[in-house]
């Protein structure tokens, strides 16, 4: 079964808002990580947040991760027509760190 | 650095047909991975290999083989392609074993 979920399946906003995707799993992790894809080319590095940390920021990117829940979101801030890009999450499992699982995504549309 | 490079770019093969993709990267990556994309989906993992002589099976391994040639190398081969392996390919690798993985900008086959 696959790892990770991604709520919603598409986003689209007006440019300088803020854009918001959530991410479920279903086992224990050991961090999750956060992905950005534009146009079907290779998949680009965000963030990582392990297991033990709740919120992790960088730049304009906010992700949280709450474990009770088995749910992580990215919250982009101030967004730009360049963020538009498909996102994912990816997660490894506790009991099998080098199996790193990608949810389905989501599509993230960034109006001028 | 080229980082990972996949070859070849483009694919177009008849049912039944055999062909190998290739991976490789220059980083010194303990870990290397075969994902496979298909059209407005996440990424799902073919086979994964965590150091070099190792390799296990992922989300989806039918259909497909891989070897670990070296440190460098990571190879996916289609024995009998199906048109059902239309996709795109990825190759990603990795130095802490689920960390921040680099993604080579894939392959797209086609399976007539």
């Amino acid at each position: 079964s696959q790892q990770g979920e991604e709520d919603p399946q598409a986003l689209s906003i007006q440019e300088g808002e803020n854009a918001t995707m959530n991410c479920s799993y279903k086992t224990s992790i050991n961090n999750l990580q956060w992905y950005r894809q534009n146009s079907g080319r290779g998949l680009v590095h965000l963030i990582l947040i392990r297991s033990n940390e709740r919120e992790k920021h960088s730049g304009r990117l906010r992700v949280t991760l709450d474990t009770s829940k088995k749910s992580s979101s990215l919250l982009i801030t101030a967004s730009r027509a360049a963020d538009t890009a498909s996102y994912f999450c990816a997660t490894d499992w506790q009991t099998s760190y080098d199996k790193v699982i990608f949810g389905p995504g989501t599509s993230l549309s960034v109006i001028p | 650095n080229a980082g990972v490079t996949q070859t070849p770019k483009f694919q177009v093969l008849k049912t039944g047909q055999s062909m190998t993709l290739q991976c490789a990267q220059d980083m010194n990556h303990n870990s290397m991975y075969w994902y496979r994309q298909d059209p407005g989906m996440g990424l799902r993992l073919i086979y994964y290999s965590a150091s070099e002589g190792t390799t296990d099976k992922g989300e989806v391994p039918n259909g497909y083989n891989v070897s670990r040639l070296n440190k460098r190398e990571f190879s996916l081969r289609l024995e009998s392609a199906a048109p059902s392996q239309t996709s795109v390919y990825f190759c990603a690798s990795s130095r802490p074993t689920n960390e921040k993985l680099f993604f080579g900008s894939g392959t797209q086959l086609s399976v007539l």
